[in-house]
Parts: structure tokens; C-alpha cells; sequence
């Protein structure tokens, strides 16, 4: 039943680490969010892919990227992960147009040791 | 981009109270979401309401668009309620644009 999935759940990774993250949709939808949600904030917009074209929001540090390499799947890569960084990790989706609603998945919670 | 304020921050309530929730923005916006985020951190979507009025058992929601505000109800609360209740807007009619948060509110229903 689930629609817009990530993966794993819970990530623990070291101090300057590489680590990806990854979320999948069944529901064909054009555009993948990703959005990072520090402890007690709200969401916060990284970057989205409107099918293949990548969008970054001008504030997501370099130390941010991410790879789409079909409809169904997204990965977040973190390529050296300070403490800084941990968070909840949250993947969307749409379908663009004019049907703007977007979909959550559960959500990566990312801890830096 | 566009500012969201949400009010009010906190809100503590008895079981079977009404409570209503506000969402201010800076722009005219052409999405606009409501989300209870559960224990785990998962966005559950409420509403969909760029404009109008939408109702889905014990929860309503109403966007004036024209006024730039959004409002909540949940009427008979239930502890099950609890939680951070955001909105979000976005002001690319084709959805590509991503959604602005705003900082939430904390509901609290004790029995």
C-alpha cells in the first residue's frame, strides 16, 4: 500500500562518512522532493527533480546531492556528514501540472556519531 | 519566496474540545497543504485546499485565498490528536516548486 517509500528507516553513519539515502514511489508522480527537518523545526526544502531536470534550492549546502536515475527512485547523498547534519530526511512526490499535492514517505531519521 | 506563520505555537486542550488552527501568508500561493505529522515523523497529508472549504469527519479546513489564510478545525478532539499540525504553501501553480513550511503547531489533547 505504500506509495512513497524510503530507506532505511534509522541511519547511523560516522563523522565524514559518505552516506545515501533512498526513497522509491509506486505512484509514477514527475517530480521527487527532498526535504530535511532538523529536530523541532519545520521542513525544509533540499532539492527536486521535475522528471530529469534537477532544481537546487540556493541555501542546500555542496555537501548535499542526489541522483534520479528512473521515475521510481531518488537517492540523497551526503558525502561528508557532520553532526550538523542529522535530521530527519523526508522524500516527496507530485505529479506536477496543475495537480500540486504532494506525498510523504515515513521518513529517514539520520544520526551522526 | 513566500513566509508562513501558524498560530499558535502551542495549544493544550481537553478531550472533546474544538480547536481551530491558523496559517498567514506573505503571497498568494497556488498549493496549499495541511499535515499532522505523527510520532514517527511521518507527514500525514489532511488537506489538499488551495481555496474553499473541505470537511473529512471530525476535521475541516478553509482557505481564503483572496486574505492569504488557511484555517484549521478539529472539533471533538481525541487524544489521537495530538501532534504537530503544519501547513505548507507553495506558490508555483504547477507543483514543481516545493512546498514552504511553516513552524507548526504542538496540540496537546489530554484526557
Amino acid at each position: 500500500d505504500a506509495m512513497v517509500i524510503q530507506n532505511p528507516r534509522y541511519q547511523v553513519t560516522q563523522f565524514g562518512k559518505p552516506v545515501t539515502l533512498s526513497c522509491s514511489q509506486t505512484l509514477n508522480h514527475n517530480v521527487m522532493y527532498w526535504y530535511q527537518q532538523k529536530s523541532s523545526q519545520a521542513p525544509k526544502l533540499l532539492f527536486h527533480y521535475y522528471d530529469k531536470d534537477f532544481n537546487n534550492e540556493a541555501d542546500t549546502p555542496d555537501n548535499f546531492q542526489s541522483r534520479r536515475p528512473n521515475t521510481s527512485f531518488c537517492f540523497l547523498d551526503i558525502r561528508s556528514p557532520g553532526l550538523g547534519d542529522a535530521a530527519m530526511y523526508l522524500c516527496a512526490t507530485s505529479r506536477g501540472g496543475l495537480d500540486t499535492e504532494a506525498f510523504f514517505g515515513q521518513g529517514t531519521r539520520l544520526t551522526v556519531v | 519566496g513566500i513566509q508562513v506563520e501558524q498560530s499558535p505555537p502551542d495549544l493544550i486542550l481537553q478531550e472533546g474540545a474544538n480547536s481551530t488552527l491558523r496559517c498567514n501568508f506573505s503571497d498568494s500561493v497556488n498549493n496549499l497543504q495541511w499535515f499532522h505529522q505523527n510520532p514517527w515523523g511521518q507527514l500525514i497529508n489532511l488537506f489538499y485546499i488551495p481555496s474553499g472549504t473541505k470537511q473529512n469527519g471530525r476535521l475541516s479546513a478553509t482557505t481564503v485565498a483572496t486574505e492569504r489564510y488557511s484555517l484549521l478545525y478539529i472539533s471533538s478532539s481525541q487524544t489521537t490528536d495530538s501532534g504537530v499540525y503544519f501547513c505548507a504553501g507553495g506558490e508555483d501553480g504547477g507543483g514543481a516548486d516545493g512546498l514552504t513550511f511553516g513552524k507548526g503547531t504542538h496540540l496537546i489533547i489530554q484526557p
